[in-house]
């Protein structure tokens, strides 16, 4: 089956730098990569998905990219604010199989 | 907009003790899901549903059960509570396959078994 690693677990950045948050997955008919904020107490909420006939997709200050061939994925947050202090999950998909296997989170801490 | 409601938010079960956890949607999405989140980890998919009466496992289906009669409605149970089902407990549903339709989620229910 598919496996995601995550990386980092734990990543803390100053107001306004910007943060990366890489994945990579094991499956190749993975095509669907979504990634979700979860807040304390919240359940995930998704906040950018990649198909892989896609290699860059962009909402405001953040990005996804996606290397079929090196089989990763980054999730990309410019000009970090504090309310993103959150944790950040990615996950993958194949679509015939119809399950997403989810990393295992980043801790993402903007300070002030 | 309720979207998809969990209950209850938290509860503590002996061991051995069985209980149901309860999920409702009101947007009318056709899949549901049931996840657990361990501390520091990722969802592990438990059970899902296409649609009414049709259930399949997930990738840690032992221990639970689930039931789907009607669109809105996806309880899991648990039967014989166990200290390693300690977890958070999450609820999503989409309107199709997820490839064409994001997952919304409840907030979790979080459980103790002690």
């Amino acid at each position: 089956g598919e496996n995601v690693e995550q990386h980092p677990s734990t990543l803390s950045v100053q107001e306004g730098d910007s943060a990366v948050i890489k994945c990579t997955y094991s499956d190749s008919a993975s095509n669907y990569f979504p990634w979700y904020k979860q807040e304390l107490g919240k359940g995930p909420q998704l906040i950018i998905d990649i198909r892989s006939n896609v290699g860059e997709k962009k909402d405001q200050r953040i990005a996804v990219t996606l290397n079929k061939t090196a089989k990763h994925f980054s999730l990309h947050i410019t000009e970090t604010q504090p309310e993103d202090s959150a944790v950040y999950f990615c996950a993958g998909l194949n679509t015939n199989a119809g399950k997403s296997t989810f990393g295992d989170g980043t801790t993402l801490t903007v300070k002030p | 907009n309720a979207g998809v409601t969990q209950t209850p938010k938290f509860r503590i079960l002996k061991i051995g003790q069985s209980m149901t956890l309860q999920c409702t949607q009101d947007m009318n999405h056709n899949y549901m899901y049931w996840y657990r989140q361990d501390p520091g980890m990722g969802l592990k998919l438990i059970y899902y549903s296409v649609g009414a009466g049709i259930t399949d496992k997930g990738e840690v289906p032992n221990g639970y059960n689930v039931s789907r009669s009607t669109t809105e409605d996806f309880p899991l149970r648990l039967e014989l509570a166990a200290p390693s089902q300690t977890s958070v407990y999450f609820c999503a549903s989409s309107q199709g396959a997820l490839s064409n339709q994001p997952q919304h989620f409840g907030d979790g229910t979080r459980l103790s078994i002690l």
